[in-house]
């Protein structure tokens, strides 16, 4: 059911910069619909890590930051720390299915 | 504090009927859409459907169409997913999450989510 795609795996070293695309279609991201993230941790629910493409919820540090241009749009995480290995998802909205799409997840792993 | 409170896991057998919940407090539960979504075991997050407990609207995904029925009682500010039939590949954990809505107007996206219900059909 995933329209949204991401990469499956990406990994970096404690302190590096490691970022993750999501890739839609002219239904969802390129008819303009906005772009949020989801971190889950091993174990748990997802947590809402960046909303409105560019939006970090109170708490979330700023390490985390979200961008879009044009139809293409990722996560960073600057300053990786061991606690950040989880799996990220994007969600947008789609005209087409007239409901919510999430990515296809990307495990993060800190080497 | 804003809290989803699901029930517990269940076990059910292929054919068997299940209804699960989902307990909100510490916001007005009838003005904010809530959502069930499934992970199968090992996989990615998937939309099911959506439901506004202020007047019952549903909406769902068309993959789970027919399958599941989504249902809320606001005089408990609780929402439900049920099956009338259980298959093995029900197997999953069922998560739901609240809607982000503010000032009367929704935003796309989940800011809340309960803890997940596990979900295991087997023979």
């Amino acid at each position: 059911q995933s329209v949204l795609t991401q990469p499956p795996s990406v990994s970096g070293a404690p302190g590096q910069r490691v970022t993750i695309s999501c890739t839609g279609s002219s239904s969802n991201i390129g008819a303009g619909y906005d772009v949020h993230w989801y971190q889950q941790l091993p174990g748990t629910a997802p947590k809402l890590l960046i909303y409105g493409n560019t939006n970090r919820p109170s708490g979330v540090p700023d390490r985390f930051s979200g961008s879009k241009s044009g139809t293409s749009v990722s996560l960073a995480i600057t300053g990786l720390q061991a606690g950040d290995e989880a799996d990220y998802y994007c969600q947008s909205y789609d005209s087409s299915l007239t409901g919510y799409v999430f990515g296809t997840g990307t495990k993060v792993t800190v080497l | 504090e804003v809290q989803l409170v699901q029930s517990g896991a269940e076990v059910k057998k292929p054919g068997e009927s299940l209804k699960i919940s989902c307990k909100g407090s510490g916001y007005s539960f009838t003005s904010q859409w809530i959502v069930w979504v499934r992970q199968m075991p090992g996989k990615g997050l998937e939309w099911m459907g959506i439901i506004y407990p202020g007047d019952s609207d549903t909406r769902y995904s068309p993959s789970f169409e027919g399958q599941v029925t989504i249902s809320v009682d606001k005089s408990i500010s609780t929402a439900y997913l049920q099956w009338s039939s259980l298959k093995a590949s029900d197997t999953g954990l069922y998560y739901c999450a609240r809607q982000y809505c503010s000032g009367g107007t929704c935003y796309l996206f989940f800011d809340y989510w309960g803890q997940g219900t596990l979900v295991t059909v087997s023979s």
